[in-house]
This record gives structure tokens, sequence and C-alpha cells, in this order.
């Protein structure tokens, strides 16, 4: 079965960093590009950026650049994905996707509040 | 960047009813579009790609078609399970963007 597992929900304070983790199974994880797309509530789609597994080149989002970092073990198959200095407008639902079967599947999600 | 262009934003229709959603995008994207479907606290779910190729297990119900600028997501007779919200997203070119969304409601 193609699933993606993320980590669980996070509460963080302005200025601190956080990083989610995606673990692929039932497919070869090296093979398909993952993305990260973030949701804040009642909010739409935003797409932050995109790591080749095989090699680990990265590609970003203009708006995150300097403040997000993708990476991937491939001996778990898991992609990480960093994001630093965090302000309350980050507070969102993060996705991990993989272009597996054309952006697909999702990962479950993983809240994320940033709060005092 | 590309901006997707969805319309309507809310649609309110009946069980049986055809519904037709259109995302136009700011320039040519070829057919590099794809169509999700999110309810509520679930993450989005494929349903297009390739602005027409249905992913697996997806209803015949849905269709996809357009190509460059213009393109729609029809549903040919709505069930109960296909009131949620739409989003359209191009792939033709980096950063990857979304349609804000339409939200399908019950009439």
């Amino acid at each position: 079965q193609v699933q993606l597992v993320q980590s669980g929900a996070e509460m963080k304070k302005p200025g601190a960093s956080l990083k989610v983790s995606c673990k692929a199974s039932g497919y070869s994880f090296t093979n398909y590009f993952m993305h990260w797309v973030r949701q804040a509530p009642g909010q739409g789609l935003e797409w932050m950026g995109v790591i080749n597994p095989s090699g680990g080149s990265t590609t970003y989002a203009q708006k995150f650049q300097g403040r997000v970092t993708m990476t991937r073990d491939t001996s778990t198959s898991t992609v990480y994905m960093e994001l630093s200095s965090l302000r309350s407008e980050d507070t969102a639902v993060y996705y991990c996707l993989s272009h597996y079967n054309w952006f697909d599947p999702w990962g479950q999600g993983t809240l994320v509040t940033v709060s005092s | 960047d590309i901006q997707m262009t969805q319309s309507p934003s809310s649609l309110s229709a009946s069980v049986g009813d055809r519904v037709t959603i259109t995302c136009r995008a700011s320039q040519g994207i070829r057919n590099y579009l794809a169509w999700f479907q999110q309810k509520p606290g679930k993450a989005p779910k494929s349903l297009i790609y390739a602005a027409s190729s249905l992913q697996s297990g997806v209803p015949s119900r849905f269709s996809g078609s357009g190509s460059g600028t213009d393109f729609t997501l029809t549903i040919s007779s709505l069930h109960p399970e296909d009131f949620a919200t739409y989003y359209c997203q191009q792939y033709n070119s980096h950063p990857i963007t979304f349609g804000q969304g339409t939200r399908l409601e019950i009439k």
C-alpha cells in the first residue's frame, strides 16, 4: 500500500524552528519527487517546494527562500521539511505529497500552531 | 508566477445536477493541470492530472478538459459525497500554484 505518514502536531513559539517528517512506504522512494504544501486555517493550498529524493536537490518557492530546508534520508525513506523563524502566519496544516501517481498520495497533514 | 483563477468561488447544487468549474491560467500551461477534491479536515485527493486524465479509482462522472489557459472540471451527475472544495493546480513551471478553490455546497 502506497502511503505517506507524517509526524504529529506541533505547537511552536514565534521565532522558533519546525521540522516535519514524512515517511514513504509501498513504492520506490528515490524515484519520485516529493512536494510540500501548506494550508492556513480556512484558506487555500500553498506550494512550498519540492525535493528529489534521489540526489537531494531542491526547489523552493521564493516566499520561503532562506527559511525552508527540505532534506531526505534514503535509508528510512523519509523526507523532512524545516521552517525557521516561525511567525503566527505560519500556523497551518503542512502536507507532503508524492509525484508517485501524479501528485498522489498525500500525507495526512501535520497541524502546526505558532503562538506565544 | 502563474496565477490560477477558479470560478465560481462557491456553488450550490442538488444531487443529480451537472456542474462545471472553470480554471484559468494567467499564461499558457499546455495541459499541465491537475484537479483536487478536499473535504473538511482531510488531505486533498487527486482527481485528474494532465488536464483530462482520470486518476485510478475516481468515478467516471468526473471529467476534465482544456489546454493552454482555460480548463474545466465537470461532474456529470452529483452524488452526495461530491460536496466538497475543489482546487485546480498548474505544474507547468515552478512555483506550482493552485486556484483559490471552489466550494460546492448542497442546495
